[in-house]
């Protein structure tokens, strides 16, 4: 079956510094969407990405969806304490049309 | 104020038992859906609905039931043929069915069995 695949599996920042994580699929992905867990919490949703080559911004957050639509990137900027979780992609292009989630990748920042 | 709502938020079982995890959602979605999550690794699906008194299996069906009786509701049973049953359990809902919509999330059942 599918396979998303994340990485880093986990990124240590300095306050400040930025962010990137990685998600890819030797098939064509479908929709692609982004949610964080907060430690302890339940993922939130964040973004959907639709389109080849879209770039959608939400304050220091940038997504991408790549032309051939195998990859998909999350870049915060400066991150903040605030941004500490675990970051998941994932795709509706399971056999049935469900979500296929990456295994996140788990950022921590340092103040 | 909607949203899903899971209980408990723990929930310790010996092994050989059979447990039901709760999930109600006020949001009026049509479609929802039952995760597992292990440390370390993604949600993988176990068995999701989008229709009351239907429902699909997941990628992890096998030691698991469930049922859609009502809308707003969509209770999870572990067996005892479950052979790995500790594991963070997320209810989540959407709108409509897959593929396309934004789900939402329970705040979780840790489910520990000894």
């Amino acid at each position: 079956g599918q396979q998303v695949m994340q990485i880093p599996q986990y990124q240590h920042v300095q306050e400040g510094e930025d962010f990137t994580t990685y998600c890819n699929s030797s098939t064509t992905l479908s929709n692609i969407q982004w949610y964080k867990q907060r430690p302890g919490g339940h993922p939130v949703f964040l973004i959907q990405l639709v389109k080849s080559g879209e770039v959608k911004k939400q304050k220091r957050l940038t997504f991408q969806f790549g032309e051939a639509k195998k990859n998909s990137s999350l870049h915060i900027t400066a991150t903040q304490t605030t941004d500490v979780g675990t970051y998941f992609c994932a795709d509706y292009g399971g056999s049935q049309g469900n979500l296929i989630f990456g295994k996140g990748t788990k950022l921590s920042v340092k103040p | 104020d909607g949203g899903i709502t899971q209980s408990p938020k723990y929930l310790f079982r010996k092994e050989g038992q059979n447990v039901t995890l709760s999930c109600e959602q006020n949001l009026n979605h049509d479609a929802m859906y039952w995760y597992r999550q292990d440390p370390g690794q993604g949600l993988r699906l176990i068995y999701y609905s989008q229709i009351v008194n239907d429902f699909q299996k997941g990628d992890i069906a096998e030691g698991y039931s469930v049922s859609r009786e009502k809308k707003e509701s969509f209770p999870l049973t572990v067996t005892s043929a479950q052979k790995n049953p500790t594991a963070f359990y997320l209810c989540a809902s959407s709108i409509g069915g897959p593929p396309g919509y934004e789900q939402y999330f329970g705040p979780g059942t840790r489910l520990t069995v000894t």
